[in-house]
């Protein structure tokens, strides 16, 4: 079982509506989180950190939920620019200095 | 700027052939760190730098060696490059590893698409 895991999609959603991802994680010791964004053939950029108080940052909100395993990131009102990869990051407690990544959420906003 | 440079951008080179991809960062970060992304399997870490003189193995660093004899310098060096090395490799660095309770940003060089033929 893959230690992060994300619906690799592509989420075809209109401009304007809400879109909605999940990423799971298997291992409870996890304890930083984070989503990233990467455009076709570009660098990951962080996007958003996640916090156990849930984040909100103009239209995007990430909330995390230990008792289930799982961060979410959350898009209100879908622009054309949000069309890219979300990659969901996880990082292990105790010393762990290598980040899992998952294989990233597919979004497409068309007009 | 802040940024990370990579060196090169592209590179189609033969089996055998010994490579290094540079990597740079102007941020004095300490941590700094070598991915690769194949299609379907995310990124991965090759390995890490936690500062000068200090490496370790990420989840898939064979074939791949490091160095860090400066702060801001992070070569990745194939002393002999195989097909399976064909691959969309990142550098990045971080103010800090990504520790428990903590989490800096992790600013990613622009990638250097590497085809082993």
């Amino acid at each position: 079982r893959k230690e992060v895991e994300q619906d690799p999609g592509p989420f075809n959603v209109p401009e304007g509506a809400t879109v909605a991802f999940n990423c799971t994680y298997s291992n409870s010791a996890s304890q930083s989180f984070f989503w990233y964004r990467q455009d076709c053939r570009k660098e990951p950029k962080l996007l958003m950190s996640v916090y156990s108080s849930g984040n909100e940052d103009g239209r995007f909100t990430a909330q995390l939920n230990r008792a289930s395993q799982y961060i979410s990131l959350l898009i209100r009102d879908s622009k054309l620019s949000d069309s890219a990869t979300y990659l969901c990051v996880v990082n292990l407690s105790g010393g762990s200095y290598i980040p899992t990544f998952g294989r990233g959420t597919s979004l497409i906003v068309h007009p | 700027e802040a940024q990370v440079t990579q060196n090169p951008r592209y590179l189609i080179t033969v089996t055998g052939k010994k490579l290094t991809v540079t990597c740079s960062q102007n941020m004095n970060h300490e941590y700094m760190s070598w991915y690769r992304q194949d299609p379907g399997l995310g990124l991965r870490q090759i390995y890490y730098s936690m500062n000068v003189e200090v490496t370790d193995k990420g989840d898939v660093p064979e074939g791949y060696k490091v160095s860090r004899k400066e702060k801001r310098n992070f070569p990745l060096i194939l002393e002999s490059p195989s097909p399976n090395q064909t691959s969309l490799y990142f550098c990045a660095s971080s103010l800090s590893p990504l520790v428990a309770g903590g989490g800096d940003t992790q600013y990613f060089g622009p990638g250097t698409r590497l085809t082993v033929l």
